[in-house]
């Protein structure tokens, strides 16, 4: 059972136009996502996180929505960049410290110059 | 600079061939966890830490064991490695941010069992 989901492996944009990463989960109990970019040949990389009291979280050109109501959130990368190009990974936990992290199957995100 | 390393990298082994993959942080993280990535199946944890002999098991813990005797290291043994146990391999540890704890990963171990 798949508790958290990212149904799209893969997406190709355009330098400069906008890039959303789709997740949707199955757990209600989970308070707290976050989203995990990884290049070849690399271990994964924080990017950024929501918690689930908001629905919004910013940071540069990185945006992650969260629908609580349709258990989805998204990531939105504005404007693109070939460096973006690389394997996004949604993951949900438990604020509460239960370590317990599950993850998704990975979205490959290619930015074409 | 504050990392996770492991070792080895690569390493390609035969069946049953006991091996240890070692896993090391320096940022004095209290948490640490190891998980598998597969081709369709994202990350999976295999098991993990909450502090020095404190372990416990993730989704995939067949196979596997693990030991926490320092804060710093936690090693990931295959005791009797099967080929159904190739595959890339992360070690992580976690600092706390706004609640919820990040995990800072090492750059995985690429294990193959022939």
């Amino acid at each position: 059972d798949q508790q958290v989901k990212q149904n799209s492996p893969s997406l190709s944009v355009q330098e400069g136009r906008i890039s959303i990463l789709n997740c949707d989960y199955t757990n209600s109990m989970f308070d707290y996502f976050l989203w995990y970019k990884k290049y070849p040949a690399e271990g994964p990389t924080f990017l950024i996180s929501i918690s689930s009291i908001k629905d919004k979280n910013e940071d540069g050109r990185f945006t992650v929505f969260l629908n609580k109501s349709a258990k989805h959130l998204s990531l939105h990368i504005v404007p693109s960049q070939p460096g973006d190009s690389a394997v996004y990974f949604c993951a949900a936990t438990f604020s509460s410290g239960t370590y317990k992290y599950i993850f998704g199957t990975g979205t490959r995100l290619k930015v074409l110059a | 600079e504050a990392q996770v390393t492991q070792n080895p990298r690569y390493l390609i082994t035969v069946t049953g061939k006991k091996l240890t993959v070692t896993c090391s942080q320096n940022m004095n993280h209290e948490y640490m966890s190891w998980y598998r990535q597969d081709p369709g199946l994202g990350l999976r944890q295999i098991y993990y830490s909450m502090n020095v002999e404190v372990t416990d098991k993730g989704d995939v813990p067949e196979g596997y064991k693990v030991s926490r005797k320092e804060k710093r290291n936690f090693p990931l043994i295959l005791e009797s490695p099967s080929p159904n146990q190739t595959s890339l391999y992360f070690c992580a540890s976690s600092s706390r941010l706004s609640g919820a704890n990040v995990l800072t990963f090492g750059a995985g171990s690429r294990l193959t069992v022939l």
